[in-house]
């Protein structure tokens, strides 16, 4: 919830076209996660960081790639390598010690 | 792999009717969290539960966790036009990666 931004909250692009997402975070939080979802639909993790400088893929990471070089920073790269790239992009962070995620308020991409 | 499966997908009520959606995981959890999403929004953190058999209670929402720590529950009492969402269950198993059911998306009708 607060404190987690992303950015921007519509975003328009053309097919064949790499586009990054922003999010940051200033919870002093380690892990974050970058989730997808489709409308109806629940959340796919695509990839996580536990710490700056490493990331996991997730269940869907084909198609995106991420960097983790700050604490606060997890930008997200849809690639034009991912086949259906609509979608609602959800980005969290993970408090260590309660392990809940609290997500920031994502971006919608829309691929025309 | 580790799955969350949650039902009913879809509840429709009327205002004032109980509703109840359910999660279990295929393997045993360390803990249970619940989330709920607005239309048009973001999951928010509503709860966590840790202890096997553990009840909690949110004003009209009632949480439990099963015994086996492989099953969960959401009640609420007596719905109300504001509970209108969907209701995420997300299991952990220890390690960093939570998983995420389907969610309950839940339609209240004044």
């Amino acid at each position: 919830d607060g404190g987690i931004t992303q950015s921007p909250k519509y975003l328009f692009r053309k097919e064949g076209q790499n586009v990054t997402l922003s999010c940051e975070q200033n919870l002093n939080h380690d892990a974050m996660y970058w989730y997808r979802q489709d409308p109806g639909q629940g959340l796919r993790l695509i990839y996580y960081s536990q710490i700056v400088n490493d990331f996991q893929k997730g269940d869907i990471a084909e198609g995106y790639s991420v960097s983790r070089e700050k604490k606060e920073s997890f930008p997200l790269t849809v690639t034009s390598a991912q086949k259906n790239p609509t979608a609602f992009y959800l980005c969290a962070s993970r408090n260590r010690e309660l392990g809940t995620q609290y997500f920031g308020p994502g971006t919608r991409l829309t691929v025309l | 792999g580790q799955q969350v499966m949650q039902i009913p997908q879809y509840q429709h009520v009327q205002e004032g009717e109980d509703f109840t959606t359910y999660c279990n995981s295929s393997t045993t959890l360390s803990n249970i969290q619940w989330y709920k999403q607005r239309p048009g929004g973001h999951p928010v953190f509503l709860i966590q539960l840790v202890k096997s058999g553990e009840v909690k209670k949110q004003k009209r929402l009632t949480f439990q966790f099963g015994e086996a720590k492989k099953n969960s529950s959401l009640h609420i009492t007596a719905t109300q036009t504001t509970d209108v969402g969907t209701y995420f269950c997300a299991g952990n198993t220890g390690g960093f990666k939570t998983i995420f059911g389907a969610g309950t998306r839940l339609f209240v009708k004044a």
